[in-house]
Order: C-alpha cells, then structure tokens, then sequence
C-alpha cells in the first residue's frame, strides 16, 4: 500500500524567512510525485510533477526536489500569500497507476 | 474554459436522505475521480473511472455510488445518508496522456448529514 507522510504538520514563517516543506513516500513503483497547493474553501491546485531521482522544478519562489525516499518542497523568501497548504501526493504502478495517494498535507503561514 | 465544475457547493441532508453531486469537465479528460477530505485525513479516493462507462473502488467506497454514462459527466450518489459522510468532496480529472499527469480538481462540495 502506498503510503505518504508530510511535515510538519503546520509552519510559521516570517516574510523573507526560508523553509522547506518535506514529504516522505512508500510506494511500488513511483510513476510521479505531485504537489499542490490548496487555497481555504478551494480545491488543490496542481503545481509540480516529478518522476525520477535528482529532478527538480521551480516556480517563483518555490523549488521542489525528488530523492527515492522523499521530496521537498523549498520555498525563498516567501511572502503572506504564499499561506496556504501544500499538499503532496505519489502516482504509482499499484492498481494501475491510476490513483494518486495524497499526504495530509503542511499548512504554511506567512506573516508580516 | 470552466475547467472542472462541481454542483451544488454546498448541502445540508438529513440522516437516510439520498443525493447525487455531479461532476462536469470540460477537458475531455479520460479518467475523473471523486475524493473526500477530511480534516487530518487527507484526501481520500471514493471512485474513480479511466473511461466512459468504467467505474472502479476507490479506498474509501462503502456508502457511496457513481456512474460515468457521458464522458464529461461523474456522478457521485449517496443513497442513505450518514453523518460519517459529512465531508467536503472533490472531483477531479486528467488526461491519461501528457507530460505531467497533473490532475484538475473542482472547487469542491461541503456537504453535512444530520
């Protein structure tokens, strides 16, 4: 069974301060590790795929990053809306490779 | 482009009540999913389809229904209600080709049993 894990469960940051976000995964077989961000009362919006070891991908002030055990989400100089929870998710071969398996997710605070 | 469109947004029913929320893309995506999230959950499969007229169990299936007659339409049905089903519901969809697999999520349905 694939399985996902996310920490910390929530993170304060102060506008400027540097963090990353990690995200552990069991699975069978990776096909693709996702992140997404999800806004209160909104569904996740997708923001990266990865899918092999040593990959990474940046958007503004986000970098995701893939090793065979774990991903992390680093975010630079973040700013108040960059608060939201980012979500990490695995796409592998069980059933298919049809179905992503999500984590519980970060909840990022930035403040002032 | 509407993207992934969930109705309604937000439901009260009753314990024993039934309803159905309907999923709509306008995509023309291949495979459509219906999760529910719950706080410290995570987002959890109910159903899924790869295709039009193909339907499959998800993790958490019991209590719940769905349906894929038209290839834009996903339907999630409850038949008797549970206040173990109050959730908040998400389709989503993707295409099974394409460089980033990336799912398309709706905007979600609140929905509480009482």
């Amino acid at each position: 069974e694939d399985q996902v894990t996310q920490s910390p469960e929530a993170l304060r940051l102060q506008e400027g301060e540097s963090s990353s976000l990690n995200c552990s995964y069991t699975v069978s077989g990776l096909r693709g590790l996702f992140w997404y961000r999800q806004d209160p009362g909104k569904g996740p919006e997708f923001l990266f795929t990865l899918y092999s070891a040593g990959e990474e991908k940046e958007k503004e002030r986000l970098k995701a990053t893939l090793t065979k055990k774990e991903s992390f989400l680093h975010i630079t100089a973040p700013k108040p809306e960059d608060s939201a929870t980012y979500l990490c998710a695995v796409l592998s071969v069980t059933g298919g490779g049809n179905k992503l398996t999500f984590g519980t997710g970060t909840q990022l605070k930035v403040e002032l | 482009n509407a993207g992934v469109t969930q109705t309604p947004k937000f439901r009260v029913l009753k314990t024993g009540q039934s309803m159905t929320l309907l999923c709509a893309q306008d995509m023309n995506h291949e495979y459509m999913y219906w999760y529910r999230q719950d706080p410290g959950m995570g987002l959890r499969l109910i159903h899924y389809s790869v295709g039009e007229g193909t339907t499959a169990k998800g993790e958490v299936p019991d209590g719940y229904n769905v349906s894929r007659l038209k290839k834009q339409n996903f339907l999630l049905g409850l038949e008797s209600a549970a206040p173990s089903q109050t959730s908040v519901y998400f389709c989503a969809s993707r295409n099974w080709k394409g460089p980033n697999y990336g799912y398309t999520f709706g905007s979600g349905t609140r929905l509480t049993v009482v």
